[in-house]
């Protein structure tokens, strides 16, 4: 069984600032770890992901994550937030079993607030 | 290249009622996954399509059926609609090397009245 955790429904940053977004997971297996953003109205477009090797994964937009297995994390980091960052961040996990891939698990959501 | 299409874009039907959503994967996908996404929550697993059957399965009841067909389109089907199944439905590929990601479709809007 898996599950994520993402703290704090919603964030609000300032223009600029550093941008911190927290997931916790729990998995079975080896984890597959993803993140995903979702703008109004429209589908999810991936943002970055983890399956195995180096634990500092960096994706579009400037995004990075890093996989702590002890801490069974995957936090999501921008060093400078920009207003087209505002938008709704889910937290995902899967996994591979029988010899294929399982479905996601998602967090519950993430709705990020960028300040002028 | 196309990514994930689906149809329609919104729908709207009446409890008790059934609807079929579609979906068409990514080009060289082969493998297709479904999802509910009520407002305000992150998207649920309803089932995973290969090969023409249903390879894993989500928590959601049998009145949630698909089908997948040779070309790799799937069908997602509702029976028995209820007002808690109003929600965003979101069609997902990944291809035959699967290397972790999922490639979402716009998704359809259903809304039961």
């Amino acid at each position: 069984a898996q599950s994520v955790t993402q703290l704090g429904s919603h964030v609000s940053v300032s223009e600029g600032a550093l941008v911190l977004l927290r997931c916790n997971y729990s998995s079975s297996v080896p984890p597959y770890l993803f993140w995903y953003v979702q703008y109004p109205n429209q589908g999810l477009q991936l943002l970055l992901k983890y399956t195995t090797g180096a634990t500092l994964v960096k994706g579009i937009n400037g995004f990075e994550a890093e996989f702590k297995k002890s801490e069974t994390s995957f936090h999501l980091t921008k060093p400078s937030a920009h207003m087209s960052d505002a938008a709704e961040y889910f937290c995902a996990v899967s996994g591979i079993s029988g010899g294929g891939a399982d479905g996601l698990t998602f967090g519950k959501g993430t709705h990020l607030i960028i300040q002028p | 290249d196309a990514g994930v299409t689906q149809s329609p874009t919104h729908l709207i039907k009446t409890r008790g009622q059934q609807v079929t959503l579609r979906c068409s994967p990514k080009s060289g996908h082969d493998t297709v996954s479904w999802y509910q996404q009520a407002l305000g929550q992150g998207p649920q697993f309803i089932f995973q399509y290969y090969e023409e059957e249903e390879r894993q399965r989500g928590n959601f009841p049998d009145r949630f059926s698909g089908h997948q067909f040779p070309n790799y389109s799937s069908e997602l089907n509702v029976n028995a609609l209820l007002l808690g199944d109003s929600a965003l439905y979101l069609c997902a590929s990944s291809p035959l090397d699967y290397t972790g990601e999922q490639y979402f479709g716009p998704g359809t809007r259903l809304t039961v009245t």
